[in-house]
Parts: C-alpha cells; structure tokens; sequence
C-alpha cells in the first residue's frame, strides 16, 4: 500500500525565513510524486511533478527536489501570500491509472 | 482554457436525501477521478472513472455511494440516504490519457448534511 507522510503538520516562517518542508513515501514503483498548493475553501492547486530521484523543479519561490525515499519542497524568502497548506501526493505502478495517494498537508504561515 | 468545473459549490442535504455532485472535466482530458477530504483529514482516493467506464472503485464506501462518466455531459458523483457522516468536501481531477500526467483539481463541493 501506498504512504505518505509529510513533516511538520504545521509551520509557522517570518516574511523572508527560508525553510523546507519533508515529504517521505513509500510506493511500488513511482510513477510521480506531486506538490500542490490548497487555499482555505478551495481546490489543490498543482505546482509541480518529478518523475526520478534527483529530479528538481523550481518555479518562483518554491524549488522540489526527489530522492528514492522522500521530497523537499524549499521556500526561499517566503512572503505571506506564500500561506497555505501544502499537499504531497505519490502515484504507484501498482495501483490502476493514475490515482493518487495524498499526505495529511503542512500548513504554512508566513508572518509580514 | 477553463479548469475542471464542479456544481454546485455547496450542498445542503437533509439525512436521508440524496445527494448529486457534478464534474466537467479539463478540455482535452478523458480521466476523472473523484478525492473526498473529511474535516481535518487529508485528501482520500475515491474512484476513477473513464468515459462510459469504471476503471477503479477501490475507494467508495460499498453501500450508497455510486459514480458514472456517460459519453455525454459531466461526470456525476451520488450518494443515496445521506448521513452526518458524508459531510465532507468532494474534489474532482481530470488528467489527460497518459497515466503518469498532473491530475488538475476543480473547487471542490463542499456537502453538509443536517
């Protein structure tokens, strides 16, 4: 069966403090491990896939980077609107199509 | 190009009404898929669906709980004699066909049951 975990559950980061949040998995053969953002009351927002160990993506403030056994998203310089929860999912070979096993989030504050 | 579409945005139901979420897919995208989030729980795998098949329902409750995605018009999700306990927000994602794509999220509906 396929896990996630994601580490902190919470985390709170003044308006420019750089941090990482941890997302650890286990899965029968990765077929992709994704981030996406989700504002209160609304839909996940995607942000990026990886496909394989050493992968890394960026877009603006927010870089994810892949090992065999877990993901980072970094935050640099984080603002404000940077605020939300911050979901980490994996889909397995093993289990049909493409649907996701999602983590329990880390919900990010950023203080101005 | 419009996101995933999800009608209505909140539903009230009584216990023991039923309930009748609907999902438009992304243009382009032939795989929808169904997530539930309880309060304070992450998102939970419910099932996915092609046009005119169920491809998994590993995730759906066994009993009053039922999904179709007919050649024509949106994907429904049903759930017959709701109780309290399906009050929850209900998420559709629509990938194109090759199975290692993004999965791109509608606002969800969110359902509460008196």
């Amino acid at each position: 069966e396929d896990q996630v975990t994601q580490s902190p559950e919470a985390l709170r980061l003044q308006e420019g403090e750089s941090s990482s949040l941890n997302c650890s998995y286990t899965v029968s053969g990765l077929r992709g491990l994704f981030w996406y953002r989700q504002d209160p009351g609304k839909g996940p927002e995607f942000l990026f896939t990886l496909y394989s160990a050493g992968e890394e993506k960026e877009k603006e403030r927010l870089k994810a980077t892949l090992t065999k056994k877990e993901s980072f998203l970094h935050i640099t310089a984080p603002k404000p609107e940077d605020s939300a929860t911050y979901l980490c999912a994996v889909g397995g070979a093993e289990t049909s199509g493409s649907r996701l096993t999602f983590g329990e989030g880390t919900q990010l504050t950023v203080n101005p | 190009n419009a996101g995933v579409m999800q009608n209505p945005r909140h539903l009230v139901r009584r216990r023991g009404q039923e309930a009748r979420l609907r999902c438009s897919p992304m243009k382009g995208h032939s795989h929808v898929y169904w997530y539930r989030q309880l309060p304070e729980e992450g998102l939970k795998f419910m099932v996915y669906l092609q046009k005119e098949n169920i491809i998994d329902e590993s995730g759906m409750p066994k009993e009053r709980f039922s999904a179709e995605f007919p050649k024509e018009g949106p994907s429904i999700l049903r759930i017959q004699q709701v109780v309290r306990g399906d009050s929850a927000a209900y998420f559709c994602a629509s990938s194109p066909p090759n199975p290692t794509d993004t999965q791109y999220f509608g606002p969800g509906t969110r359902l509460t049951v008196l």
